[in-house]
């Protein structure tokens, strides 16, 4: 079983949708959360970090984290042709040096 | 938010040669920089993690003497490819992370470099 398992893709939606992004984990001693974006031919940029279970939102983004089910997930709503792009969720333990492992990534397309 | 420079975003050289990248930390003191390559349609593999004046630890597979990296600032680390060949030709990108244990990686943009 890989430590960090994020949806296949790739998802299409029209604009206006609710967007859900979701990963699952293996490894308990993942304590902080981390979803990027990333588009063609750049490198992952920061959107949403959390480091408790619960929900964080920051404008049309939510991050939900669930450490005792070991999951957590993206929403994004009113979804716009610019955020098509492929999400990565990634995580790891405590220390300022730990490695993060990352889930494969999803291509998401918001269609006009 | 941070920002994390990363040039050249483009090259192109012949076998052979050897390729530095420059990653910066534009507004905060980076004490840990990663190196990542990254396949067409793959996520992300780390190469190696580096800490300000110190040597780099290399992961698994990764040849130390093929991929040279110098952290010699906290705003400032090289990834080197040395003699460079086609199997080396990928997407490389670097990230930084600030002072502390709650500081998330920030990534540069990214070089891809392509070997004739």
């Amino acid at each position: 079983q890989k430590e960090v398992e994020q949806d296949p893709g790739p998802l299409s939606v029209p604009e206006g949708a609710i967007v859900s992004l979701n990963c699952t984990y293996s490894n308990s001693a993942f304590q902080y959360f981390m979803w990027y974006r990333q588009y063609s031919r750049k490198g992952p940029e920061l959107l949403m970090y959390t480091y408790s279970s619960g929900n964080k939102e920051d404008g049309r983004f939510t991050a939900q984290v669930d450490k005792s089910s070991k999951y957590i997930s993206l929403f994004i709503r009113d979804s716009q042709p610019s955020d098509s792009a492929t999400y990565l969720c990634a995580m790891r333990p405590t220390g300022a040096n730990s490695k993060l492992t990352f889930g494969k990534g999803i291509t998401l397309s918001v269609r006009p | 938010g941070a920002v994390v420079s990363q040039h050249p975003s483009w090259v192109i050289c012949k076998s052979g040669t050897s390729v530095k990248i420059e990653c910066r930390s534009l507004d905060f003191q980076a004490t840990t920089m990663f190196w990542y390559r990254q396949f067409p349609k793959q996520s992300l593999m780390l190469m190696a993690t580096s800490n300000e004046g110190s040597k780099a630890t290399y992961e698994q597979g990764v040849e130390k003497d093929k991929f040279l990296i110098n952290h010699a600032s906290l705003t400032l680390s090289t990834l080197t490819v040395t003699s460079a060949h086609p199997e080396d030709s990928s997407f490389y990108i670097c990230s930084a992370t600030g002072t502390g244990d709650l500081q998330p990686q920030h990534f540069g943009d990214g070089t891809r470099l392509s070997i004739l």
